[in-house]
């Protein structure tokens, strides 16, 4: 069965803080690996990964995933209260964007 | 801006009601949809897959008499929860592909509550 685990599963620190998210992954086959914010409704989408060792930016996010540990982290740095949020992980194992979902990490950012 | 949107936004209903969700593709044409499930505090659960013109393909464990899937169009799929139940009671989510970025954007959702 294909699977997805984040950690931590929750996460509080300080604005200003820089924070690493978590993300491994076992499927039969691999197509991608994709992050999300989600606030109070859908999920917004952040990045797409496919191949390993390539770090993928947007201003304070970044992302890097490691095939060989079948594995991903997200990191946010200068941490803000907007960014408080769940962070989802899912992998498309088959090509058929039928995502799987890891359990998310409930960030936290105090002011 | 938006590219999916869904209505309503939240229902509330009794027991034994049928609920229908509709997802609308507000700048693309999908001819597939996803619909998934969310509970308090999970993740998200791929309940089915809505092609357009033909039958949904459903997960394991989902009911298809239960959970009605019509994508009549290319820009809109609906979900009809059929005597619904308690357990019944989640945030629905229905997404679609975007040819182009080949990347899945999500619906704002619907959270039904079923007393």
């Amino acid at each position: 069965e294909d699977k997805v685990v984040q950690s931590p599963l929750s996460l509080v620190v300080h604005e200003g803080d820089t924070v690493t998210l978590n993300c491994s992954y076992e499927v039969t086959n691999f197509r991608s690996l994709l992050w999300y914010k989600q606030e109070k409704k859908a999920p917004t989408f952040l990045f797409m990964l496919t191949s390993s060792g390539i770090e993928k930016k947007s201003g304070r996010l970044s992302s890097i995933l490691d095939k060989k540990e079948l594995s991903s982290i997200l990191n946010i740095t200068a941490t803000q209260t907007g960014d408080s949020a769940i962070y989802l992980c899912a992998v498309d194992p088959q090509g058929a964007q039928k995502l799987v979902f890891g359990q998310g990490t409930r960030l936290t950012i105090n002011p | 801006g938006a590219v999916v949107s869904q209505h309503p936004s939240r229902v509330i209903c009794k027991s034994g009601t049928s609920v229908k969700i509709e997802c609308r593709s507000l700048d693309f044409q999908a001819t597939t949809m996803f619909w998934y499930r969310q509970f308090p505090k999970q993740s998200l659960m791929l309940m089915a897959t809505s092609n357009e013109g033909s039958k949904a393909t459903y997960e394991q464990g989902v009911e298809k008499d239960k959970f009605l899937i019509n994508h009549a169009s290319l820009t809109l799929s609906t979900l009809t929860v059929t005597s619904a139940h308690p357990e019944d009671s989640s945030f629905y989510i229905c997404s679609q592909v975007r040819a182009s970025t080949d990347t899945q954007y999500f619906g704002p959702g619907t959270r039904l509550t079923v007393l």
